[in-house]
């Protein structure tokens, strides 16, 4: 079964500061997609991030930014400028066919 | 206002007492999924439905039952629940596929005693 695998399980950020979570993951699909969803307290999945694997350009959203590296199924995510309201759990997902994996995932806490 | 919304949002039962969780969205989406969130182990698929009709297994079936009757609808059928079934549950629906952004529900609590 195709696996994700996000390596920290938790992460603290100085406000202001950058931060890089980590995910891999497996697949055997030529064509896939990869995300970031991030968990605050309220519970709420929130999109974070897209990436389409045959697209070579890492994409970005505001201060969100990934790392892919296809050849290593590396998909890291960067958080540039860190503010309190991203503290929140966050988790990589692929998909797999038409499901949808989801690592284990990250508690991310930011300090001021 | 686009949502996705779950029914009960914290239940409390027991073994073996069937349970149904519902499940409804409102933007037109073919593509809905019910996920369980354990600690540790981060959100698994337990069934999909491609449309109305359509459903399949995700990578934590056993022990639930769905249907798509509705487009809008797919609820979650626990028939005879266990302890291990104890779990924040998740509905989500996107446009057409797995590929789309998927819009969550905001959870159920379930415990089974």
């Amino acid at each position: 079964a195709q696996t994700v695998t996000q390596s920290q399980p938790e992460m603290s950020v100085q406000e202001a500061e950058t931060v890089t979570l980590s995910c891999t993951y497996d697949t055997s699909e030529s064509d896939y997609y990869l995300f970031w969803y991030k968990q605050p307290p309220s519970r709420q999945m929130i999109l974070v991030i897209r990436q389409e694997a045959y697209k070579q350009q890492n994409a970005t959203e505001n201060r969100f930014s990934v790392n892919f590296q296809k050849a290593a199924k590396s998909f890291s995510l960067k958080i540039s400028d860190s503010q309190l309201g991203d503290a929140a759990m966050y988790f990589c997902a692929s998909t797999a066919g038409n499901k949808l994996v989801f690592g284990a995932g990250t508690i991310l806490r930011v300090k001021s | 206002e686009a949502q996705v919304t779950q029914n009960p949002r914290y239940l409390i039962t027991v073994t073996g007492k069937k349970l149904t969780v519902t499940c409804s969205q409102n933007m037109n989406h073919e593509y809905m999924s019910w996920y369980r969130q354990d600690p540790g182990l981060g959100l698994r698929q337990i069934y999909y439905s491609m449309n109305v009709e359509v459903t399949d297994k995700g990578d934590v079936p056993e022990g639930y039952k769905v249907s798509r009757k509705e487009k809008r609808n797919f609820p979650l059928i626990l028939e005879s629940p266990s302890p291990n079934q104890t779990s924040l549950y998740f509905c989500a629906s996107s446009l057409s596929t797995s590929r789309n952004e998927q819009f969550f529900g905001p959870g159920t609590r379930l415990t089974v005693l």
